[in-house]
């Protein structure tokens, strides 16, 4: 059965530090792997997303994610942190049968420091 | 950016009430989802919900949960006889086209509705 693995439940950065949030993948076949944050009060946002292809992809506010298959990982990285990326941040895998379902991660809970 | 819209934000409700969670899904979109985090917990699947029928469902969502999908824009999760666990936070979701994420869709989500049991 699919499964996601966030080892991380509360990172705390420096704003301005470089940040990598952890995701293993537990999936039989080539996996569609996602990236969501929340911030409070809002709904979960995509932030990227990995079909096929490049390894390495971009997101939006400067977020990347590198797929490794060897690892089965799908860690997230911004090279700087600033303080509004402070939120909630889910690792996700689409499940069998390409239908919308999604199985996520515990997520990630990231503080930013003054 | 269109987006998903949940009614009400937080619903208080008594054990053993009936609840209804309301979703208004993105005009054009064909699929639509329910899913919900307890606290502390991972986001769930809870269902899929597709030409005017479930087209998957997990273990979660028992002959306690029904969708419906009443009058074409509106899209509710109705839960009969609420239990103390069935505290979560509510997230409905919806996704254009068929073909999934094969044909690069994204799904979109809600803010979420925050049930709690008392």
């Amino acid at each position: 059965a699919q499964s996601v693995t966030q080892p991380d439940i509360h990172i705390t950065v420096s704003e301005g530090a470089s940040l990598e949030l952890r995701c293993n993948y537990s999936y039989g076949a080539t996996p569609y792997l996602f990236w969501y944050v929340q911030s409070p009060g809002q709904g979960l946002q995509l932030l990227l997303k990995y079909f096929s292809g490049d390894t390495l992809v971009q997101g939006i506010k400067g977020f990347e994610a590198e797929f490794k298959r060897s690892q089965s990982s799908f860690n997230l990285r911004k090279p700087s942190v600033h303080w509004s990326d402070a939120a909630e941040y889910f690792c996700a895998v689409a499940g069998s049968g390409n239908t919308g379902k999604l199985i996520f991660g515990q997520g990630t809970t990231l503080q930013v420091k003054p | 950016e269109p987006e998903v819209t949940q009614t009400p934000s937080h619903q208080v409700t008594q054990m053993g009430q009936e609840v209804i969670l309301r979703c208004v899904p993105i005009s054009n979109h064909l699929y639509f989802y329910w899913y919900r985090q307890i606290l502390g917990q991972k986001v769930e699947f809870l269902v899929s919900f597709y030409n005017n029928e479930i087209s998957e469902k997990s273990e979660i969502f028992d002959d306690q949960f029904s969708v419906e999908r009443p009058d074409g824009s509106n899209f509710t999760l109705k839960i009969r006889s609420t239990k103390l666990e069935d505290s979560a936070m509510y997230f409905c979701a919806s996704m254009k086209l068929e073909g999934g994420f094969a044909t690069n869709e994204k799904l979109f989500f809600g803010s979420g509705t925050q049930l709690s049991v008392l």
